[in-house]
Formats: structure tokens, sequence, C-alpha cells
């Protein structure tokens, strides 16, 4: 069964540091998403891309985020410079068509230190 | 901003109970998810709802989705210990998913 994958499982960053989340999504998937959420909090939604770019963010996703499809296959969530508020799981997402039940990766815990 | 509100918020019942949560908002969705999430893993779709009054079952788990589409029920029955977990709300807007809190159930053995 194709299921959203997501590397590295675990990211340990100094304060300041850019880190690159990387994620693969389901192939046939047209609308990918991200979402973070801060330990014992709600899932909270990030960011949708479609089409190579961005199809509506979050007041969470101000300037220090990116995100980009640089290939056919990998989805990357950029933080620039982190803060120690950064610290959550970040969950990739796809969903084969608009509206349509998305399909979650296992998620990324991030560090900041 | 649509804000979806679950109750209750933690659940702990015996092996056999019958039970219900419930996830509600006073905006209208398109459509609205269930999903489970286990400790330090991503939320695992169970449905999708879309028409209102729509009624589905999943083996032991029976979702509804209000006639407004605003609210949604998740009802189990005979409960299991392999069901405990925390069940997630999620609602679709325009490009987005506001997820609710999320109920955590307990089911004791």
């Amino acid at each position: 069964e194709p299921e959203v994958t997501q590397t590295p499982s675990h990211q340990v960053t100094q304060m300041g540091q850019e880190v690159i989340l990387r994620c693969v999504p389901i192939s046939n998937h047209l609308y990918f998403y991200w979402y973070r959420q801060i330990l014992g909090q709600k899932v909270e939604f990030l960011v949708s891309f479609y089409n190579n770019e961005i199809s509506e963010k979050s007041e969470i996703f101000d300037d220090q985020f990116s995100v980009e499809r640089p290939d056919g296959s990998n989805f990357t969530l950029k933080i620039r410079s982190t803060k120690l508020e950064d610290s959550a799981m970040y969950f990739c997402a796809s969903s084969a068509s608009y509206r349509n039940e998305q399909f979650f990766g296992p998620g990324t815990r991030l560090t900041v230190l | 901003t649509q804000l979806l509100e679950q109750s209750p918020q933690f659940l702990s019942i015996q092996e056999g109970e019958n039970l219900t949560v419930y996830c509600n908002s006073s905006s209208v969705f398109s459509s609205l998810q269930w999903y489970r999430q286990e400790p330090g893993e991503g939320p695992v779709l169970l449905v999708t709802v879309v028409t209102g009054g729509e009624v589905k079952k999943l083996k032991r788990l029976t979702f509804q989705f209000g006639d407004a589409r605003k609210d949604s029920s998740l009802h189990i029955t005979a409960a299991q210990p392999g069901d405990t977990g925390l069940y997630l709300c999620a609602g679709a807007g325009n490009n987005d998913m506001r997820f609710g809190a999320g109920t955590r159930l307990t089911v004791k053995p």
C-alpha cells in the first residue's frame, strides 16, 4: 500500500541553524501539505502546495518557512533560522485531489536546542 | 478561522462499554475526516464523511456527519483495549484542513 515517507525521523539542531525536512508524497497525489504538532498540542496546518506553488498558508508559516518540490518526488520544508519554539513534530501529507482525504507521513521530530 | 471543538477531551472506560465522541463547529465543512493518532506517529485516516446526514460504519466504529455539515460524531461499540488512542476530527477548508484538539480514549481491560 502506498504511503507518505519522511526523513529524517528525528532532527536535532542549534537555534539559528537552517533545517530541511524531507517528504516523499504518494506518487500519484497532486496536493501536498505540511503540518506541525507541538508536544501535547493539536495538529496545526502550515501550508498547502499544488502545481508548484503555495495554495494556502497559515499565520504560523512566516518568512522563516519555505517549501519546495525540487524534483518529481520530494517535497521539502525549510526553516531558515530555527527558534526554540519551532521544536515540534512536523507532518507531511498528500492527497489525490482538492479537498480529498489526506494521508499523513510518520513525522519528523525537530528539536531545537 | 474555522474552529473544531472535540468532546470529551479525555475518556476512560472499561472494555466492552460503548462510547460516543463529538466534533462540533460553527462553520460548515465540505468534508470532515476522522483520524486516529498514536504517540509519536502521524494521524491515520479512519473515514471521510462528505454528505450531510451521512453515516459510515467501520467494523465497531460508526461515524455520522450532521445534517448541516457542522458537526460529527464517532460511536464505538464494545470498546477494546486496542481502541486506545487519540481520535482527531479535521474539517476541510479551502486549501487546508483544520484539526480539533482530539479526544484521548483509554480502554481498560
